[in-house]
């Protein structure tokens, strides 16, 4: 059974902190990961990672995938109060014809 | 990326009562969609792949005939939840596949809150 662990499973910074949120998983057939974004509706699409050590960056979220340790890291600097959400790691296995197994998620507070 | 709608966003029934809702792919057609659930303080777990013109795959400890699923279209699933109870009350979240996608990848609606009273 596909397996995906996040940690923290919250975590309450200031603004113009940098965090890094992490996430481990455990699948038969690897296909990709995928980070979320979950305010109060359906996630929002980050980033999809393939390659291992190969940094995606949008502003300021990065995330990097290390195939090796099975694990994947999203990197926030400078935060700010928008981005208080729940950060969604997902693996999707291959063929692509299953659907996401998700990790319960990090609960990010942003305070002023 | 790719558009997918859901509708109701939103849907209050009494006790018993089926309620469908629709995940539409609007700008891609989609032969293969899913059906997550999210209840409070939870993450989303996957219910079943909807396939266009071919029987729903559902996960282990999804009733297949309480959660109907149709996939009329390359752009149409529907999931009815039959003869709902207040333990079905949840969010609904749909999600498609964009094959011609940049990245390929699943896209998600913007679900649907089930209350069930």
């Amino acid at each position: 059974e596909d397996k995906v662990v996040q940690s923290p499973l919250s975590l309450v910074v200031h603004e113009g902190d940098t965090v890094t949120l992490n996430c481990s998983y455990e699948v038969t057939n690897f296909r990709s990961l995928l980070w979320y974004k979950q305010e109060k509706k359906a996630p929002t699409f980050l980033f999809m990672l393939t390659s291992s050590g190969i940094e995606k960056k949008s502003g300021r979220l990065s995330s990097i995938l290390d195939k090796k340790e099975l694990s994947s890291i999203l990197n926030i600097t400078a935060t700010q109060t928008g981005d208080s959400a729940i950060y969604l790691c997902a693996v999707e296995p291959g063929g692509g014809a299953d659907g996401l197994t998700f990790g319960k998620g990090t609960h990010l507070i942003i305070q002023p | 990326g790719a558009v997918v709608s859901q509708h109701p966003s939103r849907v209050i029934c009494k006790s018993g009562t089926s309620v469908k809702i629709e995940c539409r792919s609007l700008d891609f057609q989609a032969t293969t969609m899913f059906w997550y659930r999210q209840f409070p303080k939870k993450s989303l777990m996957l219910m079943a792949t909807s396939n266009e013109g071919s029987k729903a795959t559902y996960e282990q400890g999804v009733e297949k005939d309480k959660f109907l699923i149709n996939h009329a279209s390359l752009t149409l699933s529907t999931l009815t939840v039959t003869s709902a109870h207040p333990e079905d009350s949840s969010f609904y979240i749909c999600s498609a596949r964009n094959l011609a996608g940049v990245p390929e990848t699943q896209y998600f609606g913007p679900g649907t809150r089930l209350l069930v009273l």
